[in-house]
């Protein structure tokens, strides 16, 4: 079982709107959580990067939350654009070792 | 300088050919690692170098063979592949293994026929 669930699976939205994606995890002793953009056929591109301490941290138009306690974290997209299309990854890092534990993704398609 | 470089871009080998992927950055950066990444699916850890030793492999196929020789390089050799193993092949690396932000190159895609 994955330790990272991320849902949707994929999300169609219009140009203009706001959208949020979900990240569950069971993996533990956290150490971080970050959210990646990842573009068909490139590498992912880090959007944000939370410790335990911190519960929101904004890149721009994306906003994400951490909720240490229930072990959950959303990415919220605000005036979607075109170019937001791209697949969205949870990754957790926990242990010893700060292995990173990857999540399924979300895929994003915002049309015009 | 944020850039992780790989090379090639792409790659198309044959099953009994031996061919390097090459990675590289020069962020100072004390973690590296190599992904595998197939169509719609997250990538998938293959190795971590932390300070230029091998500190996690993912029980990866002896087929692919990692090496870093300098604390900016990183290689991953090929030998004997199968149809299966074509995929999009990342290269990572970070402040420490994982600690910062983790900075992706834009990957090769390989191909075995």
């Amino acid at each position: 079982k994955n330790q990272v669930e991320q849902s949707p699976q994929s999300l169609i939205i219009l140009e203009g709107k706001n959208c949020t994606l979900q990240c569950n995890y069971t993996v533990s002793p956290f150490s971080n959580l970050r959210w990646y953009k990842q573009d068909t056929g490139r590498g992912p591109v880090s959007l944000t990067i939370m410790t335990f301490s911190e519960n929101t941290k904004s890149n721009g138009r994306y906003t994400a939350t951490l909720d240490a306690d229930t072990k959950q974290s959303s990415l919220h997209i605000t005036a979607s654009q075109l170019s937001d299309s791209a697949s969205y990854i949870c990754v957790v890092s926990a242990g010893y070792n700060n292995d990173m534990r990857f999540g399924a993704g979300t895929r994003l398609t915002v049309k015009p | 300088d944020t850039e992780v470089t790989q090379t090639p871009k792409h790659l198309v080998m044959g099953m009994t050919n031996k061919k390097s992927l090459k990675c590289e950055q020069h962020m100072g950066h004390r973690a590296m690692y190599w992904y595998k990444q197939k169509a719609k699916k997250p990538p998938e850890l293959m190795f971590v170098y932390s300070y230029e030793k091998l500190s996690i492999n993912e029980s990866v196929p002896s087929r692919f063979s990692p090496e870093c020789p300098n604390s900016s390089l990183l290689n991953l050799h090929l030998h004997a592949l199968q149809p299966e193993d074509s995929a999009l092949y990342l290269c990572a690396s970070s402040q420490a293994q994982g600690f910062g932000i983790q900075y992706f190159g834009a990957g090769t895609r390989l191909s075995v026929l």
